[in-house]
């Protein structure tokens, strides 16, 4: 079935780039997503990348896609304090149309 | 523009009662899910709605949960009786058609002792 995995915790420096990273089984994916999630609210989408696109920048954040490895990735460059949440990432097949959400990376951004 | 609006917050009952979550999608959004957060994991979806349809319930546990989307708008999600290791949070989402971005609600988090 469709698994996706993530590192469970990241600390940096304020200042510091951070990266997030993230893989993936379902080789049919057609989107794949970043949410953050700050203490006791709901999920907000970040960024995604089309499964055709091996890179995306947006403002301080760049999505790098594998396709051959299934691995995703999420850098933030310039990290802040207001940075510190839980980073999912998701991916939607062509099979399901179902968003299947990793774990979790919980990233702390020390000042 | 409101966001996805979920009722209530925070939810405390004990075993074997039921209980009722409720959610407001943002308007003119056809697209309404039900997710499942445990602690320390990402959603899993548990219904899906295109209008009133529940066009994907595969994951919802239907011997003690039911949901409604009666007018195609709001929507409840019953749990009865609750268990236990029903604490959660309960996320709602919507989106403009299936398949696109999905806005999240804030969830309502259930403790059941």
């Amino acid at each position: 079935g469709e698994d996706v995995e993530q590192s469970l915790f990241l600390s940096v420096r304020e200042g510091d780039s951070s990266v997030i990273n993230c893989t993936y089984t379902d080789s049919s994916s057609t989107y794949l997503y970043w949410y953050k999630q700050e203490p006791g609210a709901g999920l907000q989408l970040l960024t995604y990348i089309f499964s055709n696109m091996d890179m995306k920048q947006d403002q301080r954040l760049t999505v790098l896609l594998n396709k051959k490895d299934k691995h995703l990735s999420l850098r933030i460059a310039d990290t802040q304090t207001g940075d510190s949440a839980i980073y999912f990432c998701a991916e939607i097949g062509g099979a399901t149309n179902k968003l299947i959400f990793g774990t979790g990376t919980l990233l702390a951004v020390q000042p | 523009e409101a966001g996805v609006v979920q009722s209530p917050r925070y939810k405390i009952i004990e075993k074997k009662q039921p209980v009722a979550f409720w959610c407001n999608p943002i308007s003119g959004h056809n697209t309404l899910y039900w997710y499942l957060q445990n602690l320390g994991q990402g959603p899993e979806l548990l219904i899906r709605y295109e209008n009133e349809e529940a066009v994907d319930d595969s994951q919802l546990p239907k011997d003690r949960f039911s949901a409604e989307r009666l007018k195609g708008v709001d929507s409840t999600l019953k749990i009865q009786p609750a268990e236990l290791g029903d604490s959660a949070v309960y996320l709602c989402a919507s989106s403009r058609v299936g398949g696109g971005e999905q806005f999240f609600g804030p969830g309502t988090r259930l403790t059941v002792l």
